[in-house]
């Protein structure tokens, strides 16, 4: 059983390109989030999914995108890459609101 | 607004001394909390979390924490440390909502042992 996977787990990007963050779940979870965590700062909510076809935002969605097309995978867009957007970003998933966060291991993004 | 204080971003003890991470909360509603662990290059993974029923919690590896309402702590404590401790330890809790599916973390506390 594979949990939460996320590729790349490394990337560097210049300012202004875009890519894709993949994560992708084998546990059949109905909820998925996309977190950022910086030095310091703990983990802040990018977006949220509690099904297929529905997601909202977190606590700092500016500058991404997120889809759910599926309950599998949860993928994070960054359109126009910005140094602020330097982070470690983890993926999670959970059977219901109640249940513990499952996190992925994390893809660690550079900006220059 | 909920929101999580850590005191202490770094904390060091000697392989089999008491670990003490500190961690207040701020809520209007009853909070559920939740410490998670980070080793390093990996995910978080839940230690043990509190919704509610018992005021103190047994979690995995040793680990407990005591809900003090009267305090807002929520501090996460093992008598006997172990090398296999070092991380970083967060705690959380759930959004305003009260939902679990919007945790506020804390800032972290990093948890050095040495020999």
């Amino acid at each position: 059983n594979a949990g939460v996977t996320q590729t790349p787990k490394f990337r560097i990007l210049k300012i202004g390109q875009s890519m894709t963050l993949q994560c992708t779940q084998d546990m059949n979870h109905n909820y998925m989030y996309w977190y950022r965590q910086d030095p310091g700062m703990g983990l802040k909510l990018i977006y949220y999914s509690v099904g297929a076809g529905i997601t909202d935002k977190g606590e700092v969605p500016n500058g991404y995108n997120v889809s759910r097309s599926t309950t599998e995978d949860f993928p994070l867009r960054l359109e126009l890459a910005a140094p602020s957007q330097t982070s470690v970003y983890f993926c999670a998933s959970s059977y219901s609101p109640e249940s513990p966060l499952h996190f992925g291991n994390g893809t660690r993004l550079t900006v220059t | 607004a909920q929101s999580v204080t850590q005191l202490g971003s770094h904390v060091s003890v000697s392989e089999g001394a008491l670990v003490l991470l500190r961690c207040n909360y701020s809520s209007s509603v009853p909070p559920y909390l939740f410490w998670y662990v980070q080793y390093p290059n990996q995910g978080l993974q839940l230690l043990l979390k509190y919704t509610s029923a018992a005021t103190l919690v047994k979690g995995i590896n040793g680990f407990e924490a005591e809900f003090k309402k009267s305090e807002t702590s929520f501090h996460l404590t093992k008598p006997s440390a172990h090398m296999s401790d070092a991380a970083e330890y967060f705690c959380a809790v759930s959004g305003d909502s009260g939902g679990y599916n919007k945790l506020i973390f804390g800032a972290g506390t990093r948890l050095a042992v040495h020999p």
